[in-house]
């Protein structure tokens, strides 16, 4: 069955330092992966997804992923984090076949220090 | 296009009462979705349709629970009757067929809180 791991229940970065959130998923296949942002008391907002082609996808908000099949991951990364970033960020993984099924991880929280 | 539109935003309800959830998809989505999020059990999925059949119930915790799709427009989760462990945020969401390009689209959840 497939699953997600985001081994980092919380990370907290300075404003403007950089940002990896790890993301590992377990599937027998090339999965679909999409990362979700939640900020307080709202809903999940798509950042960015993959589902073919070139492995680094660019998202909203200047965040950006990285597709790697042999460490069955994919991380979420933003060069300079703002204030306003600070929210919980959700990994998720589809299947490629007949299934709709989105599973996701855990959520990383994210705090960012002025 | 509004989104995915839920109903209430919020709902107290007591022990044993019925509680109705509704949510309106993103129009011309095939799928669709009903979540449940709470902090012990993160991201659960409970059902998804697809033109309105249900085709996945595998998530539905029990018998209590029940969900419908009478069009394509509508939809509703159904607790009957309601128990404090149901207490959750429960999330609507929408695909099209093909969900590797558009994503999927979520509803900005109801928060149920059962007293």
């Amino acid at each position: 069955a497939q699953s997600v791991t985001q081994p980092d229940i919380h990370i907290t970065v300075s404003e403007g330092a950089s940002l990896e959130l790890r993301c590992n998923y377990s599937y027998g296949a090339t999965p679909y992966l999409f990362w979700y942002v939640q900020s307080p008391g709202q809903g999940l907002q798509l950042l960015l997804k993959y589902f073919s082609g070139d492995t680094l996808v660019q998202g909203i908000k200047g965040f950006e992923a990285e597709f790697k099949r042999s460490q069955s991951s994919f991380n979420l990364r933003k060069p300079s984090v703002h204030w306003s970033d600070a929210a919980e960020y959700f990994c998720a993984v589809g299947q490629m076949d007949s299934s709709y099924k989105l599973i996701f991880g855990s959520g990383t929280r994210l705090l960012v220090r002025p | 296009d509004a989104g995915v539109i839920q109903s209430p935003r919020h709902e107290v309800t007591e022990m044993g009462q019925e509680v109705t959830l509704r949510c309106k998809p993103i129009s011309g989505h095939d799928y669709l979705f009903w979540y449940r999020q709470t902090m012990m059990r993160g991201l659960e999925l409970l059902i998804y349709f697809n033109n309105n059949v249900p085709i996945d119930d595998s998530g539905m915790p029990e018998d209590r629970f029940s969900a419908k799709m009478p069009n394509a427009s509508f939809s509703t989760l159904k607790i009957q009757p309601s128990e404090p462990r149901d207490s959750a945020v429960y999330f609507c969401a929408s695909s099209p067929w093909d969900r590797g390009i558009y994503g999927y689209t979520f509803g900005s959840g109801t928060r149920l809180t059962v007293v």
